[in-house]
């Protein structure tokens, strides 16, 4: 099974300044059909999980452009541009690679200085 | 709009039996796969189970294997996942999810709660 690491697990921001939030996969999530099933989720408070990337650096429908995802391989970076208070929650990595089975990060909570 | 509205869950004794549902609209049904995923309290996700679009295959993560079964009805739109033999471990909220080919997990209902506990 493919194991998802996040860092950090809590990342205080204060509103309007970047924020970025790492994932390590235990084994590369290149598929053989080439893509790599990276996805990021965003849960708010008392809200379930929302997709917000996928496939590395793909923003899901109504995602805003301050959103955006890189990486390759086995490392991953979701970073927030400039933070809103709306962002404030949980954001956990998914990888689909291994579909039918999926994994996902512990989870990092974002919050306001 | 896509709507997945989960019902069935409770409080149920350890060794019990629940059903959950998962009522599914908005969009095609029957052209999805489909997942179970839960969370327990303080906890990430934590995929269960899915389900072909014909209900062919099916496949679990280990902890339920044997306990819990998927399963699906096309001409109702609707997910279903069947827990015996409860534990407490599995205390958590069950989120019904569309799995969507080259993405992964992209749709989630709002959950319905199972607690397990004497």
């Amino acid at each position: 099974d493919i194991v998802m690491t996040q860092t950090p697990l809590s990342s205080p921001v204060t509103l309007g300044q970047p924020a970025s939030i790492s994932c390590r996969s235990s084994q590369s999530l290149v598929h053989s059909d080439g893509n790599t099933y990276l996805s990021w989720l965003q849960q708010r408070p008392g809200q379930p999980p929302r997709l917000l990337i996928y496939k590395i650096s793909n923003r899901f429908s109504g995602v805003p452009d301050r959103f955006s995802g890189s990486g390759a391989g086995t490392d991953f970076t979701l970073k927030i541009s400039r933070v809103e208070a709306e962002d404030v929650g949980l954001y956990y990595c998914m990888q689909a690679t291994q579909f039918p089975l999926y994994s996902f990060g512990q989870g990092t909570k974002l919050e306001i200085k | 709009e896509v709507h997945l509205v989960e019902s069935g869950g409770g409080l149920v004794q350890p060794g019990g039996s629940l059903r959950l549902s998962c009522a599914a609209s908005g969009f095609t049904f029957r052209n999805y796969w489909m997942s179970w995923v839960r969370q327990a309290p303080g906890k990430g996700p934590e995929w269960v189970a899915n389900i072909k679009q014909d209900g062919s295959e099916k496949y679990y993560v280990d902890s339920v294997k044997g306990r819990f079964t998927i399963s699906r009805d096309n001409a109702k739109n609707s997910l279903y996942l069947q827990m015996n033999s409860l534990r407490a471990e599995d205390t958590a909220v069950y989120y019904c999810a569309r799995d969507q080919s080259g993405i992964g997990i992209d749709v989630w209902g709002k959950g319905t709660t199972v607690t397990v506990s004497s």
